[in-house]
């Protein structure tokens, strides 16, 4: 079953401001977190991952912040734009697993 | 080429009828996968080959059958279906199965009549 999971089911962001997506897991276990962005009618893109033993990651416009304590994942989008608007699902792969194993999405509106 | 081809993009088929989706990828990547993913629900994993071997089958019902005929093609034959197997099958491959970077197809949509 699913390990990981979204607080909120969809996010309205305003052009231009910075979107902040959750995610709650469950398997301490999980080797690499990982972020997939699913726009409408196209497979999953990957985004962005981070592995276990780090707390934060950046790429270009995005950064992944991993609080274990919590076990806490979010994925931060600077300066969003219309471009961004997709399902984003959070992601888990365990170690040695040959498995990706995503958790639910959370739909990203951008307002003009 | 950064491309995983499946086709067909949409079939409809009947509870009795016998069909295959295809998935192809040009960059020789080592592992590909099976994805099933309902209307606003993530992809769920069905199938995983490594190799062109099978190595994790997630309990997926004998109506599916994967078949990884070489390094670049994977097939999904489909028989004796349900309705409620409608839904998007995904493909993706990825360099090995220790990635975590899938690059998915655009998936067929599937629906069961």
């Amino acid at each position: 079953g699913e390990s990981v999971g979204l607080h909120l089911p969809t996010l309205s962001v305003q052009e231009g401001d910075n979107s902040i997506i959750n995610c709650a897991y469950s398997n301490s276990a999980s080797d690499y977190f990982i972020w997939y962005k699913q726009e409408s009618g196209k497979g999953p893109q990957f985004i962005i991952d981070i592995r276990s033993n780090m707390d934060k990651r950046q790429g270009q416009r995005v950064t992944v912040l991993l609080n274990k304590t919590v076990k806490h994942l979010s994925l931060q989008i600077a300066a969003t734009q219309p471009g961004d608007s997709a399902v984003y699902f959070c992601a888990e792969k365990g170690r040695g697993d040959d498995k990706i194993i995503f958790g639910k999405g959370t739909r990203l509106h951008i307002l003009p | 080429d950064t491309e995983v081809t499946q086709t067909p993009k949409h079939l409809v088929m009947g509870m009795t009828n016998k069909k295959s989706l295809k998935c192809e990828q040009h960059m020789g990547h080592r592992a590909m996968y099976w994805y099933k993913q309902k209307a606003k629900k993530p992809p769920e994993l069905m199938f995983v080959y490594s190799y062109e071997k099978l190595s994790i089958n997630e309990s997926v019902p004998s109506r599916f059958s994967p078949e990884c005929p070489n390094s670049s093609l994977l097939n999904l034959h489909l028989h004796a279906l349900q309705p409620e197997d409608s839904a998007l099958y995904l493909c993706a491959s990825s360099p090995s199965t220790g990635s975590t970077e899938a690059f998915f197809g655009q998936g067929t949509r599937l629906t069961v009549v």
